[in-house]
């Protein structure tokens, strides 16, 4: 079974840019969680997506939104970019959202920008 | 305000003997935790969990002891590989947060031969 996917690995932007993230969760898996993790810092949460819907958001700004398709697959975007959006971005499914389900992570996203 | 915390970003432990990643938390509605662990330029693995009815849960080299009235999570690794030097994250979910984990920041584990 392919594990989690996310695509680009690696994303150079500048100043004022916008991004999108996408991860495609293991076949079958339907909750999809993004969080962010910088240097020192534990992984953040963004925001949980399930059947299309988001279901839960961390403490970020607007312009941080994401979407998940019919598929489950999820994209995230950062509008207007600043520096301390530099961070890695994690992306992990689960079969089912809440509860005790185990959480499998994507190898992340590394987004620099300048 | 940190939630979960792990006090100790670095850990350094001989091969072969045991490494104690320690974690503590403040909220009370967290009802299960659970252990990452993360190598560069991947994403974080599953390594053990344990619910807030057990105080130990053990899993091959990997042990997990709760101790709910400090609400105090420790892992025990025994013994310790080369191999397992990597950063290791704690998380604790519950009904207050909507079962979403939260994070420690990590502690980084150099297990030197």
């Amino acid at each position: 079974k392919a594990g989690v996917t996310q695509t680009p690995r690696y994303l150079i932007k500048t100043r004022g840019q916008q991004v999108t993230l996408s991860c495609s969760p293991i076949s079958g898996h339907r909750s999809v969680s993004w969080y962010q993790q910088t240097p020192g810092q534990g992984l953040q949460f963004l925001f949980e997506y399930f059947s299309e819907t988001q279901r839960n958001k961390g403490n970020f700004p607007g312009r941080f939104s994401g979407r998940q398709f019919s598929n489950s697959r999820s994209e995230m975007n950062v509008s207007t970019l600043e520096l301390g959006d530099s961070a890695l971005y994690l992306c992990a499914s689960s079969f089912q959202r809440g509860g005790y389900n185990e959480q499998f992570f994507g190898p992340g996203t590394r987004l620099t920008v300048l | 305000d940190q939630q979960v915390k792990q006090n100790s970003p670095s850990l350094s432990v001989q091969e072969g003997r045991i490494s104690i990643l320690n974690c503590d938390y403040t909220n009370s509605m967290f009802d299960y935790f659970l252990w990452y662990k993360k190598y560069p330029a991947e994403g974080p693995t599953f390594l053990i969990s344990i619910s807030s009815i057990k105080d130990k849960n053990e899993d091959g080299r990997f042990t997990v002891f709760l101790n709910k009235s400090a609400k105090h999570l420790s892992l025990h690794i025994v013994p310790s590989q080369p191999g397992d030097s990597a950063v290791y994250f704690c998380a604790a979910k519950g009904r207050g947060g909507s079962y979403i984990p939260t994070f420690g920041r990590g502690t980084s584990l150099i297990v030197h031969p």
